[in-house]
C-alpha cells in the first residue's frame, strides 16, 4: 500500500513565523500536491511537483512556497503565517497519468494547522 | 474552466439502502479522468472509484458504483447496501489531460448512515 506521510497531525503557531509542513511518500511516486481544505470550499491546489526540484502554482500559491530536493520528499513552507491560513493542509502523491488521467492521487492523513 | 459541482451539502439514508451522490462536471477536453473519495471525520482521504472518460462499461469496486452518463455530464456515486461506517464525506474529484495530472475538486457531500 501506498504510505504518504505528514510531519505533524496538529499544529499551532503564532502569526509572522515560519512555518514548514513536511511530506514523505514510500512509493516512488512522480507526483506530489499539497492541497488546503476548508468548509464548503472543498480541497484547492496549492503547489505541486512532477519531479525533484520542480514546482508549480497551483490555484492558491499566495502566501506559500514549496521545496522538493528528494523525489519521495515535498515540503511547503508558510513564509510568514497569517490567521488566514489557519486551515486543513493535505499532501499527496500520484504516479504520471497517461492520457486518460488515470492515476488516483493518495493522500496523508492531514495536518489541522492553527495560525493565533 | 474546468469546474466539480455537487449540489447536495447533505444526505441521509437508512442502513442498508442504497444512496446516489450527484456529480455534475464541465469540461470542453475529450480525455478525462474522474474520481470519487471518501473523507470520514479523522480526516484522511480514501480512493474509491475511477472512471476514465473513455470507459464503456461504468466503473464498480466492491459496494461503489459510478452511474457515468457521458452526454450529461455527470458521474453519480452509488452506494450499495449502506453501512454505519459510510457516513463520512464524499468528494467528487477529475484529471483532465491538459491539467496535467491536477485533480480538482468539489465541495462534497456529507453523508449520515441511520439506523
Amino acid at each position: 500500500d501506498v504510505k504518504v506521510t505528514q510531519s505533524s497531525r496538529y499544529l499551532v503557531k503564532r502569526t509572522g513565523e515560519k512555518v514548514f509542513l513536511e511530506c514523505v511518500q514510500d512509493m516512488d511516486h512522480e507526483n506530489m500536491f499539497w492541497y488546503r481544505q476548508d468548509p464548503g470550499l472543498g480541497l484547492r491546489l496549492i503547489y505541486f511537483s512532477y519531479d525533484v526540484k520542480m514546482k508549480e502554482k497551483g490555484d492558491i500559491p499566495e502566501g506559500y512556497s514549496v521545496s522538493r530536493e528528494k523525489k519521495e520528499r515535498f515540503s511547503l513552507i508558510l513564509e510568514s503565517a497569517s490567521t488566514n491560513q489557519t486551515s486543513m493542509y493535505l499532501c499527496a502523491s500520484s504516479l504520471v497519468s497517461s492520457g486518460f488521467g488515470n492515476q488516483p492521487q493518495h493522500f496523508g492523513d492531514g495536518t489541522r494547522l492553527s495560525i493565533l | 474552466a474546468q469546474k466539480i459541482t455537487q449540489t447536495q451539502p447533505g444526505m441521509f439514508v437508512q442502513e442498508k439502502e442504497a444512496v446516489t451522490l450527484d456529480c455534475t462536471y464541465d469540461t470542453s477536453d475529450p480525455s478525462y479522468g474522474l474520481f470519487w473519495y471518501k473523507q470520514p471525520s479523522s480526516g484522511e482521504m480514501i480512493f474509491l472509484i475511477y472512471q476514465g472518460s473513455y470507459d464503456q462499461q461504468n466503473a464498480t469496486e466492491g459496494r461503489y458504483s459510478l452511474n457515468f452518463q457521458k452526454a450529461r455530464k455527470s458521474a453519480n456515486l452509488v452506494i450499495s447496501a449502506s453501512q454505519l461506517g459510510d457516513s463520512a464525506m464524499y468528494f467528487c474529484a477529475a484529471i483532465l489531460t491538459g491539467g496535467g495530472n491536477k485533480l480538482t475538486f468539489g465541495t462534497g457531500t456529507q453523508l449520515k448512515v441511520e439506523l
